[in-house]
């Protein structure tokens, strides 16, 4: 079964530090996977994606992912964090065996300390 | 702009209650899905749907049923409430599984509280 994992509940980076928010993925197919944010008290807003192409995607507010399908990673990050990057973000992969539904890690909350 | 709109924020009830919620979306969409959000357990699938009329069970669909009369509003229904179900409930939409690309356009969220 496909699956995703985010093994930091918690990241705090301090204000103009570069930003990594960690991913890792098992798919048995092509992973098509999916950066979200989600801001307090907010709906899902969707980041970037990754489907094929370059390893490395950018998408929107500064923000990127570099794909490594040797390491099954897909790593967020940004040159230089700002306070208002502090919001919980998900990590979700395309599931081929159960009717193509998007599964989602349980979430890293992102502080960027002032 | 494009938009999946949630019909209340915040909703409390009281155990035993029929509870309704109710989400639209204007793009068109095909397919539409309800999630739940608990801290620590991220976003579970409840259920979801790719046409009218049609409703798949998601993981977690015991105490919950959904309705999708129209193609643009899909209902989740809960016939008993019970305090179990204090969560964030999340509704999404998507292009048809044939697009392959998978972006979820989401609501803002209804925060329903059982008491």
């Amino acid at each position: 079964a496909q699956s995703v994992a985010q093994p930091e509940d918690q990241v705090n980076v301090a204000e103009g530090n570069p930003l990594t928010v960690k991913c890792t993925y098992s798919v048995s197919g092509n992973p098509y996977l999916f950066w979200y944010v989600q801001y307090p008290n907010r709906g899902l807003q969707f980041l970037l994606k990754y489907i094929t192409g370059d390893n490395l995607v950018k998408g929107s507010y500064g923000f990127e992912a570099e794909f490594n399908k040797s390491q099954t990673s897909f790593h967020l990050k940004k040159p230089s964090a700002l306070v208002s990057d502090s919001a919980l973000y998900f990590c979700a992969v395309r599931d081929w065996g159960r009717d193509d539904k998007i599964i989602f890690g349980k979430g890293t909350r992102l502080h960027i300390l002032p | 702009d494009v938009k999946v709109t949630q019909s209340s924020r915040y909703l409390v009830k009281r155990t035993g209650e029929k509870v309704f919620l109710e989400c639209v979306q204007d793009m068109d969409h095909e397919n539409m899905f309800w999630y739940r959000q608990d801290p620590g357990l991220g976003l579970r699938l409840i259920y979801f749907s790719y046409d009218v009329k049609m409703k798949e069970k998601g993981d977690i669909p015991e105490g919950y049923s959904v309705s999708r009369e129209k193609k643009e509003r899909f209902s989740l229904i809960l016939e008993s409430a019970s305090t179990n179900q204090t969560s964030m409930y999340l509704c999404a939409s998507s292009r048809t599984s044939g697009s392959r690309d998978g972006e979820l356009f989401f609501g803002e969220g209804s925060r329903l509280t059982v008491l």
